[in-house]
């Protein structure tokens, strides 16, 4: 299947600061990408759906000035966490949707990110 | 919300099969069902996909049944590899995109493969 990379795989971070997360693909073009947060023995939650060249769609309850995010390019994401509390400390993941026939896309996540807030 | 009902937790011992049911009784027609699942510590990993036709890929088969309502996801030789949480998912068509979608991920099955 096709590759979905994450950097970093951990932060650690104070508490007020801001954090980036990148999301690649790197075998093939991603229109669009999703970003994932989950917390210790929970599901994922999406958080946001992000097109690239467009604005990101956020999931209800997401605060857009946060959680910012970038799709710059067909193969890159960055997802930003601003003025982040201990609260914010979860496990983000994002995916990446590879096309094909209409209703045959694949969606491919990536190995995730660790985020920690002290 | 999801639209999908996995039991919580599931086992099969090393080399049998694995058969993880997933109820989606309100599925619309043209919605896919979707098959993941996650490895502790690590991002959710595609195993098969499908609409109506059973599938079968080198991880595993996915049984539809003909009112669409449940499907089985077979493991046919469980490893101590395939404990994970399995999650099955009905593709939510984006509004605005009609070829486009989101995942919605309900709580899963806890796959535990015993030696």
């Amino acid at each position: 299947g096709a590759v979905v990379s994450q950097h970093p795989s951990r932060v650690i971070c104070k508490s007020g600061t801001s954090v980036k997360i990148e999301c690649r693909s790197l075998d093939f073009q991603a229109t669009t990408m999703f970003w994932y947060r989950q917390f210790p023995k929970q599901s994922l939650m999406l958080m946001a759906t992000s097109n690239e060249g467009s604005k990101a769609t956020y999931e209800q309850g997401v605060e857009k000035d946060k959680f910012l995010i970038n799709h710059a390019s067909l193969t890159l994401s960055t997802l930003t966490v601003t003025s982040a509390h201990p609260e914010d400390s979860s496990f983000y993941i994002c995916s990446a949707r590879e096309g094909g026939l209409a209703g045959q896309e694949t969606q491919y996540f990536g190995p995730g990110t660790r985020l920690l807030v002290l | 919300d999801a639209k999908t009902t996995q039991p919580p937790s599931m086992d099969c011992a090393e080399g049998r099969a694995a058969n993880l049911p997933c109820n989606h009784s309100t599925i619309s027609g043209n919605e896919y069902v979707y098959w993941y699942r996650q490895i502790h510590s690590q991002g959710p990993q595609y195993i098969i996909h499908g609409l109506k036709n059973n599938e079968t890929n080198e991880m595993a088969s996915l049984i539809i049944t003909e009112d669409r309502k449940s499907s089985t996801l077979i493991l046919p030789h469980a490893t101590l590899r395939d404990t994970a949480v399995y999650y099955c998912i009905v593709r939510v068509a984006l509004a605005w995109m009609d070829s486009s979608y989101k995942l919605i991920f309900g709580s899963g099955t806890r796959l535990l493969v015993r030696p």
